[in-house]
């Protein structure tokens, strides 16, 4: 069936570091990509997403893009904030009979 | 501004207690879900309901019923709390489209003492 696989965390920086969080996913087809997070005391929210191979998805100034050949969609910023620090799910959206698949999350510390 | 709203943030109850945890979307969604979340097993999917009066079993159902009696509310009951039920449960929505992205609730912390 369709899976996900993140990178364990925790994963701590200091501020202004490059930031790579690596997804890998198993599906039928060729479904859309997410990227969602959480920061502490809330819900995921969508974070950035990516429609078809090729495409990147960018936000807040986070990066992924869609590798069909690799499978792969992988997170990255080039300079992350303390303000960044949450937890990082990389996600696939619902289809058909099938509920969303999310990773078991990253956790991301940045530390001043 | 669209809404998943869970009804409580934090709930303390104690063991052998039933418990409602309710959520409410304002989207017109066919489709939510119950997760629960603990630490280092991310998300874990309890139930699911793609219609009214429809639910699904996810990974982990034991304990716990759900009730979807109005497109809007997606309840979850535990029957009989017991301690390893503490934990984070999260709540989402999506709609019936393919390919959308899901819109969660702020979380119940449910401690069971």
């Amino acid at each position: 069936g369709d899976s996900v696989t993140q990178m364990e965390g925790p994963v701590t920086l200091s501020e202004e570091a490059f930031l790579t969080i690596n997804c890998t996913y198993t599906a039928t087809g060729y479904p859309s990509l997410f990227w969602y997070v959480q920061y502490p005391g809330e819900g995921l929210q969508l974070l950035l997403k990516a429609t078809k191979a090729d495409d990147k998805g960018s936000n807040k100034g986070f990066e992924a893009t869609y590798r069909k050949e690799t499978t792969s969609f992988h997170l990255e910023k080039g300079s992350v904030q303390v303000s960044d620090s949450a937890v990082y799910f990389c996600a696939l959206p619902l289809s058909g009979n099938t509920p969303l698949v999310f990773g078991k999350g990253t956790r991301l510390s940045v530390i001043a | 501004d669209v809404k998943v709203t869970q009804s409580s943030r934090y709930l303390v109850k104690r063991t052998g207690e039933k418990v409602f945890l309710e959520c409410v979307q304002d989207m017109d969604h066919e489709n939510m879900f119950w997760y629960r979340q603990d630490p280092g097993l991310g998300l874990r999917l309890i139930y699911f309901s793609y219609d009214v009066k429809m639910k699904e079993k996810g990974d982990i159902p034991e304990g716990y019923s759900v009730s979807r009696e109005k497109k809007e509310r997606f309840s979850l009951i535990l029957e009989s709390a017991s301690t390893n039920q503490t934990s984070m449960y999260l709540c989402a929505s999506v709609t019936g489209l393919k390919n959308t992205e899901a819109f969660f609730g702020q979380g119940t912390r449910l401690t069971v003492v």
